[in-house]
């Protein structure tokens, strides 16, 4: 299995610009999660998708993040509009039963 | 609500010398316990896990851990580190259930000397 897949790998935008980052889960796993990961904050959750529906944003920062899974293969985390403090990496996890595995991360630097 | 502490924010040891990494945790009950490592610019890495049963767990990469009931503990050991090792370790807890959801700890990394 190829694991989890997140694209980009790094992405390098101006504050005000539209930024989207993809995930797409191990196959057969059920349950999606988006992940942010700074110095000062550590691993933060910031929503769980299972079965594709949404059941847990309340780490979603504000109005300006907005996830979507609208199938069991992908997953979209868009920031409109970004801001400097949106920069740190994202990561994507996905688990089918008790275990969660991530994907490499994408590293957000907004200018 | 539960919560985990990694007491430690940086770790140094000798390459060669043995190893071990605290991790407490808060919950009721008996938690899921998990171990993952994540090296320079990849994504975390499951070393091993714990929910139920022997209380001594192996993971990957010679890491062992035990889960300790009375301390709320699930420290994480090696007997001998290699170089390689240096990474930052997360320790991380979940209720029992398949719909739970993992609180991490903030991390310790783990410094190597030659």
């Amino acid at each position: 299995d190829a694991g989890v897949i997140q694209s980009p790998r790094h992405e390098v935008t101006e504050m005000g610009q539209e930024v989207t980052l993809r995930c797409k889960p191990i196959s057969g796993h059920n349950s999606l999660f988006w992940y942010r990961q700074t110095m000062m904050r550590g691993l933060e959750l910031l929503i769980y998708f299972n079965n594709n529906v949404p059941i847990d944003d309340s780490g979603m920062p504000e109005d300006r993040f907005s996830a979507k899974m609208p199938n069991a293969s992908f997953s979209t985390l868009k920031i409109q509009p970004s801001e400097p403090r949106d920069s740190a990496v994202y990561f994507c996890a996905s688990r089918a039963t008790d275990t969660q595995y991530f994907g490499p991360g994408t590293r957000l630097t907004v200018l | 609500a539960q919560s985990v502490t990694q007491p430690d924010i940086h770790i140094t040891v000798s390459e060669g010398a043995s190893l071990e990494l605290r991790c407490n945790y808060s919950y009721g009950a008996t938690p899921y316990l998990f171990w993952y490592v994540q090296s320079p610019g990849q994504g975390l890495q499951l070393l091993l896990k714990y929910f139920s049963g022997d209380t001594l767990v192996q993971g990957i990469k010679g890491f062992e851990a035990e889960f300790k009931r009375s301390q709320s503990s699930f420290n994480l050991r090696k007997p001998s580190v290699h170089w390689s090792d240096a990474a930052e370790y997360f320790c991380a807890v979940g209720a029992p259930g398949g719909s739970y959801i993992p609180t991490f700890g903030r991390g310790t990394s783990l410094i190597v000397h030659p």
